[in-house]
């Protein structure tokens, strides 16, 4: 079965840099990744695909601050330079064929 | 500016019916795999369902197979979904979404999301 494990919350400090971390459960460990910020009360922003040979696909006018890799079933969302408006919620996602996989998110604060 | 707007939540009683709609603009529809997501209130992003273009493949998250009916129309560059024997645990903001590329993929564009409640 296709999981996606992220922590509840993080916290960073304004100006930081933060690393999110999405799990892929066991046997997935070549899957692409997609990761998503989403603020209340609007949709959620496509922020980049990150794919297993190490490419990266980014969303329209997302800034370099926001960057992906990984590491076996491990996939990363780095935000550099923090920024008040960086507080969200942030989602993995995945796919395979018939299925499409979220996390449960993460709930970023900006200290 | 490319864009897409839910419309048709509401409330509606247990066991009731509602269509929702998905409008897309700023970009040509047809090619595009697209996709239902929801939130219930207070929860995680939970996938609903995909249909690719042409709607020749159509999928469903196990949890409204049986319930729900996904359809497009290119011509009006929309897409639908049909909820059907609505549960309490349905109440959710349905978000349509865009694929990136192909029939599986990330999704790059997401809507504002329509509310639906279901409660006696």
């Amino acid at each position: 079965q296709l999981v996606l494990t992220q922590s509840p919350s993080a916290s960073a400090s304004l100006g930081a840099s933060v690393t999110l971390t999405c799990t892929l459960s066991g046997g997935h460990s070549t899957y692409a990744i997609a990761w998503h910020q989403h603020r209340p009360e609007k949709g959620p922003r496509y922020l980049m695909t990150f794919y297993y040979d190490g490419s990266q696909r980014k969303g329209d006018g997302i800034p370099d601050r926001f960057s992906g890799s990984s590491s076996g079933v491990e996939r990363y969302l780095t935000i550099s330079s923090l920024q008040s408006d960086d507080e969200a919620d942030y989602y993995c996602q995945t796919w395979v064929t018939g299925v499409q996989v979220f996390g449960g998110g993460t709930k970023l604060t900006v200290l | 500016e490319v864009q897409l707007v839910e419309s048709g939540g509401g409330l509606v009683k247990p066991g009731g019916s509602l269509r929702l709609s998905c409008t897309a603009s700023g970009f040509t529809f047809t090619p595009y795999t697209m996709n239902w997501v929801r939130q219930a209130p207070g929860k995680g992003l939970e996938w609903v369902s995909s249909i690719s273009s042409i709607g020749y493949h159509v999928y469903y998250a196990d949890s409204v197979k049986g319930r729900v009916t996904i359809s497009r129309d290119d011509a009006k560059n929309s897409l639908y979904l049909a909820l059907n024997s609505l549960r309490a645990e349905d109440t959710a903001v349905y978000f349509c979404a865009r694929t990136v590329v192909g029939l599986w993929d990330g999704f790059d564009i997401w809507g504002q999301g329509t509310m639906v409640a279901v409660s006696a």
